[in-house]
């Protein structure tokens, strides 16, 4: 079974400039997360992609976007990139069970994405 | 709005040794489940543990047990025996529990962990 994958692994980038980030997720899993972490915080829930549409958002503004393909792989665009931006960007992925009862989704992370905007 | 808080930035034990790690949180949701996750060098977050606030039974996996305190919305980590591949950053994260709609996690500042040889 293929984990959390994430490419590219590094990314150094110039203010200003558009940023897409990729994410293969878990065999078997249809939810993606993502989460940003900046140095020495805890990741924050930038949003969260299920059956390809957007099933919800964290507080991050529009130029943070992203997709889910049918292969429930997706990407993370960051338009407009500030000195700010720069940080570890988290994939998970979860496969939701129980159908439509309250279910907590294990969610199981990739390596990340470091990204520096100079 | 949920908040996780991690009260001890770094922590630094003898290899052997008994460590616990802290953390509370505050949500007026009655119905949710905490975890802790650890994320050495290499940036893989993993999880170690997770516990549903449904259960009175404190979770146990292995070297690893938690102590929840639903009233005082306490979660603390504790490792036993520590070994030198438990140094890493731990983060405390909390979910709500969900019909339908995102399911986030929301994490705590984390606590970097040494174990020394």
């Amino acid at each position: 079974e293929t984990g959390v994958t994430q490419s590219p692994t590094h990314l150094i980038k110039t203010r200003g400039q558009q940023v897409t980030l990729r994410c293969s997720s878990q065999s078997g899993h249809n939810t993606v997360s993502w989460y940003q972490q900046a140095l020495g915080q805890g990741p924050q829930f930038i949003f969260q992609y299920y059956r390809e549409e957007e099933n919800g958002r964290g507080n991050f503004p529009p130029r943070f976007s992203g997709l889910q393909f049918p292969n429930y792989s997706s990407e993370l665009n960051v338009n407009a990139l500030e000195l700010d931006d720069s940080a570890l960007y988290l994939c998970a992925s979860s496969f939701p069970r129980g159908g439509g009862r309250a279910v907590v989704n294990e969610q199981f992370f990739g390596p990340g994405t470091r990204l520096t905007v100079l | 709005a949920q908040t996780v808080t991690q009260s001890q930035p770094e922590m630094s034990v003898q290899e052997a040794e008994t460590v616990t790690l802290s953390c509370t949180y505050d949500t007026s949701e009655n119905n949710y489940y905490l975890f802790w996750y650890k994320q050495p060098p290499s940036r893989q977050m993993i999880l170690v543990i997770r516990q549903e606030a449904y259960k009175q039974q404190n979770a146990t996996e292995n070297r690893f047990s938690v102590n929840f305190q639903k009233a005082a919305k306490s979660f603390s980590l504790k490792i036993s025996d520590s070994q030198l591949g438990d140094t890493a950053m731990y983060f405390c994260a909390f979910m709500k529990q969900f019909v339908q709609g995102a399911q986030k996690l929301v994490f705590g500042q984390g606590t970097r962990l040494t174990i020394n040889p």
